[in-house]
């Protein structure tokens, strides 16, 4: 059984305060990492796959830090919105399987308060 | 462009009954995934396709549960005898095979089951 553990579970903070989740995963058979935004009544989307120790990706206020060799992950949302507010899920591939059958932490529910 | 489509985007069914769910994936996208989130969990994986390969259906949870692919495009899940605690909410994605795992995969918006 392959764990991914996020955490914290859920979060509340104001608007424009910056904040960070952390995943958690096996670091052995690494294969990639992906992170996903889930707002309530939309599909998941995606916002990072990451696959190297050591990678770092941003897109605008959010960036994600990558340690395979820890096995771990971390999500950062810099001046938070309330736009922001959904559940962050980070999934994680494993190379026996060439990364296709993710499993999924049970996710960090964010929720900006104007 | 058009996404991932699933339909229908809510099912209420009876105990015993079998339900179909069916997911379009993005025109061109060789891999499709179902996953499944009941209340209170984590996406569980059910089943990928990969273009001709065969299935990997390691996460079915049962054998009531199959899923087919016509065609390397439309995929239909199939639940037989439906349980109570099939009731969650399916979700299908697709992603182009280049990379495999190493794609994002686009999800499309689910199918909320309830099986009552």
């Amino acid at each position: 059984i392959l764990n991914v553990e996020q955490s914290p579970q859920s979060l509340h903070v104001q608007e424009g305060d910056s904040t960070n989740f952390t995943c958690s995963f096996p670091s052995s058979n690494f294969y990639a990492l992906h992170w996903y935004r889930w707002e309530t009544a939309k599909s998941p989307e995606a916002l990072f796959v990451m696959t190297l120790n050591g990678d770092e990706k941003k897109k605008g206020r959010i960036s994600a830090t990558l340690n395979t060799k820890e096995g771990y992950s971390y999500l950062y949302i810099k001046g938070s919105q309330p736009e922001d507010s959904a559940t962050y899920l980070c999934a994680f591939g494993r190379r026996e399987t060439s990364g296709s059958r993710l499993t999924f932490g049970e996710g960090t529910q964010l929720t900006v308060n104007p | 462009g058009a996404g991932v489509s699933q339909s229908p985007s809510n099912k209420v069914t009876e105990k015993g009954k079998d339900v179909e769910l069916r997911c379009d994936p993005i025109s061109g996208h060789t891999a499709l995934y179902w996953y499944r989130q009941s209340l209170g969990q984590g996406l569980e994986f059910l089943i990928y396709f990969q273009g001709n390969s065969a299935p990997d259906k390691s996460g079915l949870p049962s054998d009531r549960f199959s899923a087919e692919r016509t065609g390397g495009s439309v995929s239909t899940l199939t639940i037989q005898r439906t349980q109570q605690e099939d009731s969650a909410v399916y979700l299908c994605a697709s992603s182009p095979r280049v990379a495999g795992g190493k794609n994002e995969q686009f999800f499309g918006p689910g199918t909320r089951l309830t099986v009552l």
